[in-house]
């Protein structure tokens, strides 16, 4: 299995770009999230989705969008980028809940020039 | 806002020494998970302590929960090189269907 698998591994956008942050999952799980780390301030959850079909927003969800169409797929949408999103971005997903063992992806390192 | 926040938060030790780091939360909760990231990848599932565990073990890994002062704790035994990462507590925010990180602990363990 390739558990959870993020493209790309670095981006740079400029101010107002449009992009996907593509995230996979082949161990058939229900709960996907994604989160973004800032320095010195942890991961802060940015959606979720606790099967396909259904999202909900975390702690952080401006400026972001996302969908579920399959069990697998969970891409995040940032809609016009800003400088603020500078990040590292995880998905992550669990076979049931936000408690359950979640498995996290390699990252996605975005610059928002 | 942060429902973990971790203690120290930076702590280096010699290779074969012990390493505690602390966890407090601020709302009552249900259970406490913690979790490890290497430099530059995504986090790793260590050990989940439920409210009515006061210790839990895991190999070199033993975690506390004192629900009564709201914290927790991680104590490495015998701590190696490899050992060197961040690590984190997660505390359920929202039922089961979120969590909230602290802002971590970064170990140093120097050979």
């Amino acid at each position: 299995n390739a558990g959870v698998t993020q493209t790309p591994k670095f981006q740079v956008l400029k101010t107002g770009q449009s992009m996907t942050l593509q995230c996979a999952q082949d161990m058939n799980h229900e709960y996907m999230s994604w989160y973004r780390q800032d320095p010195g301030m942890g991961l802060r959850l940015i959606h979720y989705s606790v099967g396909a079909g259904i999202t909900d927003q975390g702690e952080v969800p401006n400026g972001y969008n996302v969908s579920r169409s399959t069990t697998e797929d969970f891409p995040l949408r940032l809609l016009s980028a800003a400088p603020s999103q500078t990040s590292v971005y995880f998905c992550a997903s669990s076979y049931g809940t936000a408690v359950d063992e979640q498995f996290f992806g390699p990252g996605t390192r975005l610059t928002v020039l | 806002s942060q429902q973990g926040e971790e203690d120290p938060q930076a702590l280096s030790i010699q290779e074969g020494e012990n390493a505690t780091m602390n966890c407090s939360y601020k709302t009552s909760i249900n259970n406490l998970q913690w979790y490890r990231q290497n430099s530059g990848r995504g986090l790793v599932h260590l050990i989940l302590i439920r409210s009515n565990e006061r210790e839990k073990h895991s190999g070199r890994l033993r975690v506390t929960l004192d629900t009564s002062k709201k914290s927790s704790s991680l104590l490495i035994t015998a701590s190696r090189a490899a050992d060197t990462a961040s690590y984190f507590c997660a505390t359920p925010s929202g039922g089961y269907q979120k969590v909230t990180f602290g802002t971590g602990t970064k170990l140093q363990v120097i050979p």
